[in-house]
């Protein structure tokens, strides 16, 4: 079955540049979340969009920000990178009927390592 | 903000052995997920918990949701090398909200 797929797996930039993840959620998944999970911690919340509006935002710096696009796939953009950006950041989806249900998925996340 | 303790931190076990790992709130659960995780990898999901006093199985992983307690447990039976990795408990404590707030997880090592 299919799952979310998440690119690039591993990514490696330098202070002050910028990154951008991307996601793609489960075919007929509505929703995207984005968590980020720093070395030892727990994942942390970002941010989410349900039909590609923003639905919820977390603890996402002001430096990050993020869209859902029409076909459902959402990027995370990273700007003015710093080293406590180094992380490994989640997208998952879910499907608001269902959600209550089944939860939602999560992808296999990407590793960003700022140098 | 929400405040989930998960117990043990970590754990090490001898191949065969039952094992329980728990998860408290401070806050009303409204629901409990519980995920695996292999170190640097994604989140695997075992089990979801609404309702006080559901249980819910699967192979030799159960996971059960006491209410009034706002706590959780989850049981290994007969473990096996391929079940250590660290387990998450993740909670919905908004009641109908999507995000989830994890727990920092428990570390488990099953020696062969």
């Amino acid at each position: 079955a299919a799952g979310v797929i998440q690119s690039p797996r591993h990514l490696i930039k330098e202070k002050r540049e910028t990154a951008t993840l991307k996601c793609y959620p489960i075919p007929r998944h509505d929703t995207v979340y984005w968590y980020q999970q720093g070395p030892g911690q727990d994942p942390q919340f970002l941010i989410s969009f349900y039909e590609k509006m923003q639905s919820d935002k977390g603890s996402i710096p002001d430096r990050f920000s993020a869209q859902q696009f029409s076909d459902y796939h959402s990027e995370l953009n990273m700007s003015s990178l710093e080293l406590g950006d180094s992380a490994l950041y989640f997208c998952a989806s879910s499907c608001a009927g269902s959600w209550a249900n089944y939860g939602y998925t999560f992808g296999s996340g990407t590793r960003l390592t700022v140098v | 903000s929400q405040e989930l303790e998960q117990s043990p931190q970590s754990l090490i076990v001898q191949e065969g052995k039952n094992l329980t790992i728990n998860c408290t709130s401070s806050k009303t659960l409204y629901g409990l997920y519980w995920y695996k995780q292999k170190y640097g990898e994604g989140l695997i999901f075992l089990m979801m918990l609404q309702k006080g006093g559901e249980e819910k199985s699967h192979e030799k992983i159960t996971a059960k949701l006491d209410e009034k307690k706002q706590q959780s447990s989850l049981h290994i039976t007969a473990s096996q090398p391929s079940h250590a990795g660290i387990y998450l408990c993740g909670a919905d404590n908004e009641g109908g909200s999507e995000k989830l707030v994890f727990g920092k997880g428990t570390k488990l090592t099953v020696n062969p």
